[in-house]
C-alpha cells in the first residue's frame, strides 16, 4: 500500500489555466508538507499544515491555495498558472520533526 | 537561516570505487540532520538521520557520519544500483522548522 499518494502523476497545461494536485496519506501522521522541486533538483518548502491548520507559509504567489480537508489529506490549488510554476510538486509527511515521507511527485509542464 | 550545500555536484565511480559525499550545513541549532536518496521519477526516500556530532549509522554499502559543520556519507564498494541523487537535508530547533533540503549529489556508478 502506497503511504504517500499524490495525484496526478504528470499534468500538462497551458498558461492561465487553473489545476489542482491532490496528496493522501494512510500513515496517521499529523502534518503535511508541499515542497517544489525545480529543474535543477533543488527541493523548496511551500507550505507546511499540522492537524489541517496552516503552519508553514513560505513566499509563495497568493496564486498557489493549499487546502486541508482533514489531517489525512492536503491538496493544492494552482490560479492563473505561469510558465515557471513548471516544476515537479512533491507532497509529503511525517509526524513532527520525525523523518519524511514522500509521494511520488506530480511533474506540471505549462506551456 | 538554515543553509546545505553539498559537494560534488556530481560524481561518477567505477564499481567497487570508494568515494565520500559532503554535506556542509550552518543551522542555529541542529534538531536532526537527514540523508535521503532520490531515483528518477520517484520520491525521495529516507536512508539516515544524525542527531549530534560524532554519530554514526550504516546501511549495507553506506555509512553516516556527522559533525557540527558537516555530515558525509561513505559508499564503500558501490555498485550500479547505488546510482541515484543523494540529498542532504537539516532541521533546525526552532519552531516548526522544516526540513532545508541542499542541491544533492548526483552519483553513477558504471560496471
Amino acid at each position: 500500500d502506497t503511504a504517500v499518494s499524490q495525484t496526478p502523476k504528470y499534468l500538462v497545461t497551458q498558461m492561465g489555466n487553473d489545476k489542482s494536485i491532490k496528496c493522501e496519506q494512510n500513515l496517521g501522521h499529523d502534518t503535511m508538507y508541499w515542497y517544489k522541486q525545480d529543474s535543477k533538483k533543488f527541493l523548496k518548502i511551500m507550505f507546511s499544515y499540522n492537524n489541517k491548520e496552516l503552519i508553514i507559509n513560505e513566499t509563495v504567489p497568493n496564486r498557489f491555495s493549499p487546502k486541508s480537508p482533514d489531517k489525512a489529506h492536503l491538496n493544492l490549488h494552482i490560479n492563473s498558472l505561469e510558465l515557471g510554476d513548471s516544476a515537479v510538486y512533491f507532497c509529503a509527511s511525517n509526524r513532527m520533526s520525525e523523518k519524511l515521507f514522500f509521494g511520488s511527485g506530480t511533474q506540471l509542464s505549462v506551456l | 537561516e538554515d543553509q546545505v550545500t553539498q559537494s560534488p555536484e556530481a560524481l561518477r565511480l567505477q564499481e567497487g570505487e570508494s568515494s565520500s559525499l559532503n554535506c556542509s550545513y550552518t543551522v542555529s541549532g541542529l534538531r536532526g540532520l537527514f540523508w535521503y536518496r532520490q531515483d528518477p521519477g520517484k520520491g525521495p526516500e529516507f536512508l539516515f538521520t544524525l542527531y549530534s556530532a560524532g554519530e554514526e549509522k550504516e546501511k549495507e554499502r553506506l555509512k553516516a557520519t556527522l559533525t557540527k559543520k558537516e555530515s558525509f556519507l561513505h559508499i564503500t564498494a558501490p555498485k550500479p544500483e547505488d546510482s541515484a541523487t543523494y540529498l542532504c537535508a537539516v532541521q533546525g530547533l526552532s519552531g516548526n522548522t522544516p526540513l532545508v533540503f541542499g542541491k544533492g549529489t548526483r552519483l553513477s556508478v558504471i560496471a
